[in-house]
């Protein structure tokens, strides 16, 4: 079955801290793989992507993921956390790598920074 | 970047009325747009795929009858909740597809609160 997994429903860290959040996947197709923010009563705004090529992919506000095939992943990681990062993080993947565009999205985790 | 936008952006309404819900493509036109509901600290469900001047798609288990869905033209879905109920109370996220590249556009969200 496929399905996409946040395994941390939230994350508290302090400013300046690295941060890391985890997203697994179970597919038997090829998928392409998303990472959206969502700050309270918004839409979601797109952070990063991978469809193809390199596994390592730098996104928007210093955040970057790695897609790794074998495990299944694609956590997404940042190095210094600002105030302003504090919002729902959501992992989404295509299924089929393809024309459907539809998405399916994680339980979502909360990210809270802390001064 | 593109640009999506929803109207209203909350709406509070009796039960048994209908309320429509706008999303609009304000500088590509979308093909394909999607409309997802999502339950408060939880993730998005999508509902149903809306392709322009054809009946839209609806997920499993999403009514067609209570969430109707008109895709007009390139730049406009509506999603209208009939008869709504107390259970229907959600934030309802729409997001359109821009032809060529095949990236995904979220709008703001629509709160829906049915009393």
């Amino acid at each position: 079955a496929q399905s996409v997994t946040q395994l941390d429903s939230q994350v508290p860290v302090f400013e300046e801290a690295p941060v890391e959040l985890r997203c697994n996947y179970s597919s038997s197709v090829s998928v392409y793989l998303f990472w959206y923010v969502q700050y309270p009563n918004q839409g979601l705004q797109l952070l990063l992507k991978y469809l193809s090529g390199s596994t390592l992919v730098k996104g928007i506000n210093g955040f970057e993921a790695e897609f790794n095939k074998s495990q299944t992943s694609f956590h997404l990681r940042k190095p210094s956390v600002h105030i302003s990062d504090t919002a729902e993080y959501f992992c989404a993947v295509n299924f089929g790598g393809g024309s459907n565009y539809k998405l399916t999205f994680g339980k979502g985790t909360l990210l809270t920074v802390n001064p | 970047g593109a640009v999506v936008s929803q109207h209203p952006s909350w709406v509070i309404c009796k039960s048994g009325t209908s309320v429509k819900i706008e999303c609009r493509s304000l500088d590509f036109q979308a093909t394909t747009m999607f409309w997802y509901r999502q339950f408060p600290k939880q993730s998005l469900m999508l509902m149903a795929t809306s392709n322009e001047g054809s009946k839209a798609t609806y997920e499993q288990g999403v009514e067609k009858d209570k969430f109707l869905i008109n895709h007009a033209s390139l730049t406009l879905s509506t999603l209208t909740v009939t008869s709504a109920h107390p259970e229907d109370s959600s934030f309802y996220i729409c997001s359109a597809r821009r032809g060529n590249t095949g990236e995904l556009f979220f709008g703001e969200g629509s709160r829906l609160t049915v009393l």
